[in-house]
């Protein structure tokens, strides 16, 4: 069955700090990727997702991600946070064709400090 | 469209009270899904459908029951409510591309 590790589990950064996080998932195969985003109180929400192409993706408010196929990694980063990014971050993996079910990761809560 | 909805939102039932989740899409999507979100565990799956008709169980489907009789329709049922069960309740739906979450329903079990 396919997993997803989101190895930072919570995050605190100042604005402007410089932001990524790691997101590795295990099918051997050809897979979408995703980056949800939760903000304080609110449903998931996409931020970015990667199915075939550029492996760096860019998504919205500024984060991207890069998927490295012999890493079997996707990691989200941003330049510069702000404090409106704080939130719970979500790396999502499923595998194309066929029926599909998205199998999340743990999540990673990020936390700017003003 | 209004996407996903989720009804009801919040939700307070005692020990041993049955209830049930409605979500609906208006996207034809053939695969939705139930999550339940808690602490420090991220999302998991309860049940999940790939088409009208058709229920599949999860990571954690034990307490819980669903159904999919309309193609928009996904209805998560907790026929005897246990305090394990209080958690944040999410649907989804989903095509060939992302899922589309619902608004969540926030439910305590006293």
């Amino acid at each position: 069955a396919q997993s997803v590790s989101q190895h930072n589990h919570h995050v605190i950064l100042s604005e402007a700090a410089s932001l990524e996080l790691g997101c590795n998932y295990s099918y051997g195969g050809t897979v979408n990727l995703f980056w949800y985003v939760q903000y304080p109180g609110q449903h998931l929400q996409l931020l970015l997702k990667y199915f075939s192409g550029d492996p760096l993706v860019k998504g919205i408010k500024g984060f991207e991600a890069e998927f490295i196929k012999s890493k079997f990694s996707f990691n989200l980063r941003k330049p510069s946070v702000q404090w409106s990014d704080t939130a719970e971050y979500f790396c999502a993996v499923n595998e194309p064709g066929g029926y599909q079910k998205v199998t999340f990761g743990i999540g990673t809560k990020l936390q700017v400090i003003p | 469209n209004a996407g996903v909805t989720q009804t009801p939102k919040f939700r307070v039932l005692k020990t041993g009270q049955s209830m049930t989740l409605l979500c609906a899409q208006d996207m034809n999507h053939e695969y939705m899904y139930w999550y339940r979100q808690d602490p420090g565990m991220g999302l998991r799956l309860i049940h999940y459908s790939v088409g009208e008709g058709t229920t599949a169980k999860g990571e954690v489907p034990d307490g819980y029951n669903v159904s999919r009789l309309k193609k928009q329709n996904f209805l998560l049922g907790l026929e005897s409510a246990a305090p394990s069960q209080t958690s944040v309740y999410f649907c989804a739906s989903s095509y060939i591309t992302e899922a589309f979450f619902g608004q969540g329903t926030r439910l305590t079990v006293v």
